[in-house]
């Protein structure tokens, strides 16, 4: 699976949109990108994936660059229950491959 | 809809005596995964199932460390003579074959004095 490169920590103001970018200039046609957090002593919670197309939901929003060298995951309306560390993983399609999870960047919202 | 559950939640042992860990994975998921997390590392891979079959196990961290999911539902992580570097988060994830997003549980956190 490509690695990934995430800035180390960002901060955010509460109610602002928090942009966390995410480097994956290896990854392959076949390699979707997904994005976890973890707020601090729970497992890691699914947030959205995508393959070339930004993505939608109720939690957030993806945008994969045309090249699909990089991605930002967009928190729209950042909360206090926001600050997490978030991964972004680059993985084969349909693969049943486990996780490789690097350092993730840690989001702090401020109030 | 449930999530992954893992118990216990917190285990403290002695250093030399076994532990075990249990996971039950979301309804009718094929693939049960384990993970380690030290502190402030990201989780890392141990082993995974595909219904009962453990299709990899060699990154299991030594042979104290076993794995089992004789059912195909729920598994259970067991630690031989405990030692303290295996203080950590112990994390399980299941997932359902075609979709492969992995959702997790809330860890068993132990300690080893």
């Amino acid at each position: 699976d490509a690695k990934t490169t995430q800035p180390p920590s960002m901060d955010c103001a509460e109610g602002r949109a928090a942009n966390l970018p995410c480097n994956h200039s290896t990854i392959s046609g076949n390699e979707y990108v997904y994005w976890y957090r973890q707020i601090h002593s729970q497992g890691p919670q699914y947030i959205i994936h995508g393959l070339k197309n930004n993505e939608t939901n109720e939690m957030a929003s993806l945008i994969i660059t045309e090249d699909r060298k990089s991605s930002t995951l967009i928190l729209p309306h950042a909360t206090l229950r926001d600050t997490a560390v978030y991964y972004c993983i680059v993985r084969v399609a349909g693969s049943a491959r486990q996780l490789t999870f690097g350092s993730g960047t840690q989001l702090t919202v401020l109030p | 809809d449930t999530g992954v559950s893992q118990n216990p939640r917190h285990k403290i042992t002695k250093r030399g005596q076994n532990v075990t860990f249990r996971c039950d994975p979301i309804s009718e998921h094929n693939r049960l995964y384990w993970y380690r997390q030290t502190l402030g590392q990201g989780p890392e891979f141990l082993t995974y199932f595909q219904n009962e079959a453990q299709l990899e196990k060699s990154r299991l961290l030594s042979d104290r460390f076993s794995a089992e999911r004789p059912k195909g539902s729920f598994s259970t992580l067991e630690i031989q003579r405990t030692e303290q570097g295996d203080s950590a988060m112990y994390l399980c994830a299941s997932s359902l074959i075609g979709s492969e997003t992995q959702y997790f549980g809330p860890g068993t956190r132990l300690l080893v004095l």
